[in-house]
């Protein structure tokens, strides 16, 4: 059974607030990270998918850092704004067994912006 | 562009019925995965299709089917529903159907059963 953790479980921060939360994931096998925003009453929105040890993407004020050969990624949002309130996923993706395609999911971590 | 769509969006069964859902990809992509979502939790990979075959399956009892359409469109199935089945029912497509292709999500259907 793959385990992919997220921490914290929630977060609640103040508007201008910098902040960040862990994906954790088997090392071995690694072949994608995924990071997805959920926002209430919309579907889930992909931020990045990332595939190489040391990856480092970006998209406005949100940027997320991998290392697979620990079994962790960051995301980090600069200057949190109310509107970056949402719950939070990475997904694993296992390069082997026999479900190929199968994305793990974190329970999510939910972050609260207050203005 | 039309994002991905499901339908319904809301469903109230009883035990041991059966239930269908839908779902439309995004127009040009070939790929759709389903999940189960219960509240709390992460969502659960239960199926993905590729040009209309099985690519991958979760662990997930044989009550639970699916199927592609050649239009790509996809239905999930569940029989003989029991109450922990209550979740919401996440599509998702795709381009192809590696993993590293984002996916892109519906808005669900959320299942109750009673």
């Amino acid at each position: 059974i793959l385990n992919v953790e997220q921490s914290p479980q929630s977060l609640h921060v103040q508007e201008g607030d910098s902040t960040n939360f862990t994906c954790s994931f088997p090392s071995s096998n690694f072949y994608a990270l995924h990071w997805y925003r959920w926002e209430t009453a919309k579907s889930p929105e992909a931020l990045f998918v990332m595939t190489l040890n040391g990856d480092e993407k970006k998209k406005g004020r949100i940027s997320a850092t991998l290392n697979t050969k620990e079994g962790y990624s960051y995301l980090y949002i600069k200057g949190s704004q109310p509107e970056d309130s949402a719950t939070y996923l990475c997904a694993f993706g296992y390069a082997g067994g026999t479900s190929y395609g199968k994305l793990t999911f974190g329970q999510g971590t939910i972050l609260t912006v207050h203005p | 562009d039309a994002g991905v769509t499901q339908s319904p969006t809301h469903l109230i069964k009883t035990r041991g019925q059966h239930v269908t859902l839908r779902c439309s990809p995004i127009s040009g992509h070939k790929s759709v995965s389903w999940y189960q979502q219960v509240l709390g939790q992460g969502p659960q990979f239960i199926f993905q299709y590729y040009e209309k075959e099985e690519r991958g399956r979760g662990n997930f009892p044989d009550r639970f089917s699916a199927r592609q359409f050649p239009n790509y469109s996809s239905e999930l199935n569940v029989n003989a529903l029991l109450l922990g089945d209550s979740a919401l029912y996440l599509c998702a497509s795709s381009p192809g159907t590696g993993y590293s292709y984002e996916q892109y999500f519906g808005p669900g259907t959320r299942l109750t059963v009673t």
